[in-house]
């Protein structure tokens, strides 16, 4: 049981490239949540979804594109990269949304630095 | 911003000192969650206490909460080496997303 992976672990973009990062979750969860971890603030939510072909945004999209085709996947694009999406990208699942009393299950991240 | 604070930032202390660590947040809550983040790797979850609950306990975490004055604290007794990890709070309301705090950074010293 893998819980929840993230690929890659690691990246480094120049400003303009394109890329997507990929979660998987082995859980069945209905909800799934892409985070950014930056020093000193904490974790903030980019997009999340509540199911298999939904996607809604969460504190901070701009620049980001969200897609949930399978329900075991949700994938994060960043269209064009700019210096300030430098980052540590946590991708979380959970069985139901935030007033569902029920925990989220983190992976371990991806760490993206755009030059 | 819904997100919470924790305090204090940083904390330092002898293995088998008591922890301290506080949250504060700004609206009505359905729960609070802590969770444990290790350096390098995701955050882990560690207890989960609902609205209606004033204190919740587990092994060594004893986690209180009041609703009156939107806080919360997370207790960790006999702290071992261990348990040196970021430590956040997270709450969530009547909807679908969860807000977390800033973090202490808990440093246990053998």
């Amino acid at each position: 049981n893998a819980g929840v992976t993230q690929t890659p672990k690691f990246r480094v973009l120049k400003t303009g490239q394109s890329m997507t990062l990929l979660c998987a979750q082995d859980m069945n969860h209905e909800y799934m949540y892409w985070y950014r971890q930056d020093p000193g603030m904490g974790l903030r939510l980019i997009h999340y979804s509540v199911g298999e072909g939904t996607t809604a945004k969460g504190e901070v999209p701009d620049g980001y594109n969200v897609s949930r085709l399978k329900k075991q996947n949700f994938l994060l694009g960043l269209e064009s990269a700019a210096p300030s999406q430098t980052s540590v990208y946590f991708c979380a699942s959970s069985q139901t949304g935030g007033a569902g009393n029920q925990p989220q299950h983190f992976g371990d991240g991806t760490r993206l630095s755009i030059l | 911003s819904q997100q919470g604070e924790e305090d204090p930032q940083a904390l330092s202390i002898q293995e088998g000192e008591n922890a301290t660590m506080n949250c504060s947040y700004k609206t009505s809550i359905n729960n609070l969650q802590w969770y444990r983040q290790n350096s390098g790797r995701g955050l882990v979850h560690l207890i989960l206490i609902r609205s209606n609950e004033r204190e919740k306990h587990s092994g060594r975490l004893r986690v209180t909460l009041d609703t009156s004055k939107k806080s919360s604290s997370l207790l960790i007794t006999a702290s071992r080496a261990a348990d040196t990890a970021s430590y956040f709070c997270a709450t969530a309301s009547n909807g679908n997303q969860f807000y977390f705090g800033t973090g202490t950074s808990l440093t246990v010293i053998p």
